[in-house]
């Protein structure tokens, strides 16, 4: 499969805990997407990379939260002491910039359901 | 501050019958207009774009600057396209989506 592929599929785990989700782009995409959705909500954006840098992070993204992209390719998602309000799916994204790949699109992982009891 | 308005939760139709799932936004620039369909057990993937003005799998969708509207249409649906459809915005060429929150098509036989 050389989709956009995310590990685990599920994490449960207790308040305060913290957790660690992985995911890996297409290969050639430089640009990387974390989403959070939540039960009868569509997607909302968290932060973006191009190649390494981080360029955006959403309000949403709290100081638990933190997301590194080391060599450009995989990124990981933390949270740190895990909330029941951070129970959502977390989806990640890659693309190519538009003005390279002659289209605005981004290409989705199967996501992380994360589960705070 | 833009925004993606999709008022209905759920729709269901009767196959053969015709669909329209309705999409509303707030941009203050020159938005692209995207629809994203999820089928069970699937992930999240594009179905069309405003700007390709294509039709994908017998739907059409028709960017209404006027009414800010990218309503989703298909003349006779099919069980097949049961599955939450999302309508999208990004700022143009940029690559950042805002997403609405979902309609669920039911399709009956």
């Amino acid at each position: 499969d050389t989709g956009v592929s995310q590990d685990p599929r599920h994490k449960i785990t207790k308040r305060g805990q913290n957790v660690t989700f992985r995911c890996d782009p297409i290969s050639e995409h430089n640009r990387l997407y974390w989403y959070r959705q939540t039960l009868g909500q569509g997607p909302e954006f968290l932060t973006y990379f191009q190649n390494e840098a981080q360029l955006e992070k959403s309000r949403l993204l709290s100081d638990r939260f933190s997301a590194e992209r080391p060599k450009g390719s995989f990124s990981t998602l933390e949270i740190q002491r895990t909330e029941q309000g951070d129970s959502a799916m977390y989806l990640c994204a890659s693309s190519l910039p538009p003005r390279l790949a002659g289209i605005n699109e981004q290409f989705f992982g199967p996501g992380t359901r994360l589960t705070v009891l | 501050a833009q925004r993606v308005t999709q008022p209905e939760k759920l729709l269901s139709v009767f196959k053969g019958a015709p669909v329209e799932l309705k999409c509303n936004y707030s941009y203050s620039g020159s938005p692209e207009l995207f629809w994203y369909v999820q089928y069970s057990r699937q992930r999240l993937q594009l179905l069309l774009r405003h700007i390709s003005r294509e039709s994908i799998k017998g739907f059409t969708a028709d960017l209404n600057k006027g009414e800010t509207s990218f309503h989703l249409k298909k003349p006779f649906a099919q069980e097949e396209d049961s599955a939450m459809y999302y309508c999208a915005l990004s700022p143009y060429n940029f690559n950042k989506f805002y997403f609405g929150s979902g309609t669920k098509l039911n399709v009956k036989p």
